[in-house]
This record gives structure tokens, C-alpha cells and sequence, in this order.
């Protein structure tokens, strides 16, 4: 089946630092992406969609600044998290959709731990 | 109300029994999905259906349009069965996700 690619699988960083997180589907071109958030013992939250070419559409409550998606080609969007802060900490997973399809695809996800 | 609602929320099996995993979803769908979640985090798609029933080794998925409700099914359950199942509809181009299940099959 097709497979989507996350990296790096996890990360600790500093408060304060950038921390880019990148989202590959390695075996078919993803018109869309999506990005989301999950907390410990909680459903996955959707921060933002991105579509190959063109801006992000993020979530209510979501900050696009704080959080920037880059989706510059058919098999690759990035989130950055930009000034991490501890209440950035959780876990980032992206999905990806063929075109035409409704068929998503989970990547393997990334923990992020900012002290 | 969430708009997806999966039970039970916890699980506890023993190896062998047959576990029913239900969610009952309240806005139009053009699709269901069913993931399974292991303790890593990684999440994998079981299935995506949006009428009758799908078949995948000792999982089965059924879904009911008209009732809203779907129920996943793993027979001769096993230890690697023990993961979150989650249960997520496809509406107007998103997915909502349901809570999840706790699976736990002891040996």
C-alpha cells in the first residue's frame, strides 16, 4: 500500500528554537496534505491543510505563523514550529490523500519535546 | 455530542475471544475510515468503507448507512491485536475522528 514517510520520528529541542518536520508520501503524488496534533490519551486534532502550490488552510485556534506548512511539491510538505515553547510538546502526524481519492495515508508521526 | 462516538472506550480481552469495536457517527459521510494506533504512535489504515462489509485476514468491517453505525470485528484475537482503534468519518472533505478504543488482549 502506499506509504507516507515522516522525519525525523522524534525530537527534543530547546525552548525558543525552530523545529521543521518534514512529510514525505514516497509512492504517489499527494495533492493534499494534512497536518494534526495529538495530546497524550486524546483524538487527533487537524491543524492545517495544505495543497500542493498554494497556501495552507489552517484550523481555527491554529496559528499560521507559529506553525508554517510549506507544500512546495507533490511529495513533500514540511511543518515548521517556529519559537517552540513546553505547550508546543506533542505529537505531529501527517496524512496524505492521492488525487481523485479518499483514501488518506498516515505517516509514522514525530515527537516533539521542547524543555 | 461529538459527532463521532466509538465504545467502549477501554477494552480488556483474553487471547482468542471475538471483540466488536463500535461507532456511531451523526453528520453526512461519504466514507469511513477505521485506523489502528500502536503504542509507538504510528497509525495504520485497516479500512476505508462507505457501504456493507470489507474483510482483511481476521478483521471485518461493516458499516450501515442508514443506521449511521459501524463496527469493526477481529476474531481469534491476539496480543499484536492490542492497539487504540479508531473510527473516523470523511465528511465534506475532512476527516473527524472519534476517540478511540483501548484495545488489551492478554495472552
Amino acid at each position: 500500500g502506499a506509504v507516507v514517510s515522516q522525519h525525523p520520528s522524534w525530537v527534543i529541542c530547546k525552548s525558543g528554537t525552530s523545529v521543521k518536520i518534514e512529510c514525505r508520501s514516497l509512492d504517489f503524488q499527494a495533492t493534499t496534505m494534512f497536518w494534526y496534533r495529538q495530546f497524550p490519551k486524546q483524538s487527533l486534532m487537524l491543524m492545517a491543510t495544505s495543497n500542493e502550490g498554494s497556501k495552507a488552510t489552517y484550523e481555527q485556534g491554529v496559528e499560521k505563523d507559529k506553525f508554517l506548512i510549506n507544500h512546495a511539491s507533490l511529495t513533500l510538505s514540511t511543518l515548521t514550529v517556529t519559537s517552540a515553547h513546553p505547550e508546543d510538546s506533542s505529537f505531529y502526524i501527517c496524512s496524505a490523500r492521492a488525487p481523485g481519492g479518499e483514501t488518506q495515508y498516515f505517516g509514522p508521526g514525530t515527537r516533539l519535546l521542547v524543555l | 455530542k461529538n459527532e463521532v462516538e466509538q465504545s467502549p472506550q477501554n477494552l480488556t480481552a483474553q487471547e482468542g475471544e471475538f471483540i466488536t469495536i463500535n461507532c456511531s457517527y451523526s453528520v453526512g459521510i461519504s466514507a469511513l475510515h477505521w485506523l489502528q494506533q500502536h503504542p509507538g504512535g504510528g497509525i495504520v489504515s485497516l479500512f476505508m468503507l462507505s457501504s456493507g462489509k470489507k474483510k482483511h485476514g481476521r478483521l471485518i468491517a461493516t458499516i450501515n448507512i442508514q443506521e449511521k453505525h459501524s463496527s469493526l470485528h477481529i476474531t481469534a484475537s491476539h496480543p499484536r491485536d492490542s492497539a487504540v482503534y479508531i473510527c473516523a468519518v470523511l465528511s465534506q472533505g475532512n476527516l473527524i475522528f472519534g476517540k478511540g478504543t483501548k484495545l488489551s488482549v492478554k495472552p
